[in-house]
């Protein structure tokens, strides 16, 4: 089956630095994506990749390994409105998206 | 750019009517739009993709005769859902995409929130 994992909950400190890792598994593959949802708002899209390697975008950075079905998140210099869910999701060789259940990232002063 | 609406942003409907909710594009044409349905503290659940004048394709356990989902411009999709139900109640997003290839962004919309009593 085609499946999603990431941590249901992370933690940080404003200012700092954190990962939010995305590992799936997906009947071929066409990409992942990465979206920040605040409370009761929609997605916002933050980052495609489909192949290896770190993309930056300003305090965001994305990485992907195909090879381990592995992606993470980083946010630096973290503030108060970073506060989200982080939702990570994997795009199959149907070209359908599969997401998972999202991280909700705490910031703390 | 890339901004996608919806309309209304909330309502609130007795158990057994119909509830339509809109969708545009408001600066790109959306070759495609899906709809996704969201429970509190779940992920997004793909119901249905459209594309602009064809008939929706629904995700396996979707209704499409109690989801009616309406594609009639490259800008507006709609979304009926008919004889409402307590257990409909949930969170509903649009997203929509503007070229052809699957692995395009898609743009969500502010997403309604519905409430059958």
């Amino acid at each position: 089956g085609q499946n999603i994992d990431q941590p249901t909950e992370m933690t940080a400190t404003e200012g700092a630095i954190v990962q939010i890792n995305c590992t799936y598994q997906t009947s071929g593959f066409n990409g992942l994506f990465w979206y920040q949802q605040h409370a009761g708002e929609a997605p916002t899209f933050l980052s495609y990749n489909v192949l290896d390697g770190l993309e930056e975008k300003g305090r965001f950075s994305s990485f992907l390994s195909r090879s381990k079905g592995y992606s993470y998140l980083l946010l630096k210099e973290l503030q108060m409105k970073d506060s989200a869910s982080y939702l990570c999701a994997a795009m199959d060789s149907n070209y359908q998206l599969i997401w998972g259940a999202g991280t909700k990232l705490i910031i703390k002063p | 750019g890339a901004v996608v609406s919806q309309h209304p942003s909330w309502v609130i409907c007795k158990s057994g009517t119909s509830v339509k909710i809109e969708c545009r594009s408001l600066d790109f044409q959306a070759t495609t739009m899906f709809w996704y349905r969201q429970f509190p503290k779940q992920s997004l659940m793909l119901m249905a993709t459209s594309n602009e004048g064809s008939k929706a394709t629904y995700e396996q356990g979707v209704e499409k005769d109690k989801f009616l989902i309406n594609h009639a411009s490259l800008t507006l999709s709609t979304l009926t859902v008919t004889s409402a139900h307590p257990e409909d109640s949930s969170f509903y997003i649009c997203s929509a995409r503007e070229g052809k290839e699957a692995t395009e962004t898609q743009y969500f919309g502010p997403g309604t929130r519905l409430l059958v009593l």
